[in-house]
């Protein structure tokens, strides 16, 4: 069993749309969640991170961890077409420690 | 964010050859790189933890032979494909911890590396 499973998609939507994004993980020590976006042929960057269980919302990004689940989601409101991209889910156990990755969902968001 | 930059951003080399692929960060010293790997469609994989002035941690897997890590300053990392194979093609990416980070768990990645052998 994969530390981290994540949807690869694809995944299409309507410009507008809200976009939900979701992780499952096995290991119940990660305590730190992160959401990055990639885009093609580009390194990873840090959209969102939470440490434990709760909710942390950033603009049109919402970021949601159901520890008890072992459950993740990053909620995206209002896409839009400079939001398709690639997004990664990541833990860790603690700081400075290495982070588990998804294998990332696809999302294209359609004008 | 802090800046992390890596050289070359593509390179095609014949099988057999050796490729060192350099990661930099701009912003602050850092004495934590990491190496992962990325092939189409898949997640990250985590194949090394550099660290300035040791030797660097190899994931299960990973023969530390064939990449060579070396943690030469704290502000660059090179890893070295040495008799590089078709099958070692992929999108080399580095990233960057910074240090006292607390509360705050972030790594700072690079723009990658695409390595084609032929």
């Amino acid at each position: 069993q994969k530390e981290v499973e994540q949807d690869p998609g694809p995944l299409s939507v309507p410009e507008g749309a809200i976009v939900s994004l979701n992780c499952t993980y096995s290991n119940s020590a990660f305590q730190y969640f992160m959401w990055y976006r990639q885009y093609s042929r580009k390194g990873p960057e840090l959209l969102m991170y939470t440490y434990s269980s709760g909710n942390k919302e950033d603009g049109r990004f919402t970021a949601q961890v159901d520890k008890s689940s072992k459950y993740i989601s990053l909620f995206i409101r209002d896409s839009q077409p400079s939001d398709s991209a690639t997004y990664l889910c990541a833990m860790s156990v603690n700081t400075g420690n290495q982070f588990y990755f998804g294998t990332g969902t696809s999302l294209t968001v359609i004008p | 964010g802090a800046v992390v930059s890596q050289h070359p951003s593509w390179v095609i080399c014949k099988s057999g050859t050796s490729v060192k692929i350099e990661c930099r960060s701009l912003d602050f010293q850092a004495t934590t790189m990491f190496w992962y790997r990325q092939f189409p469609k898949q997640s990250l994989m985590l194949m090394a933890t550099s660290n300035e002035g040791s030797k660097a941690t190899y994931e299960q897997g990973v023969e530390k032979d064939k990449f060579l890590i070396n943690h030469a300053s704290l502000t660059l990392s090179t890893l070295t494909v040495t008799s590089a194979h078709p099958e070692d093609s992929s999108f080399y990416i580095c990233s960057v911890a910074p240090p006292g980070q607390g509360a705050i768990n972030e790594q700072f990645f690079g723009p990658g590396t695409r390595l084609t052998v032929l």
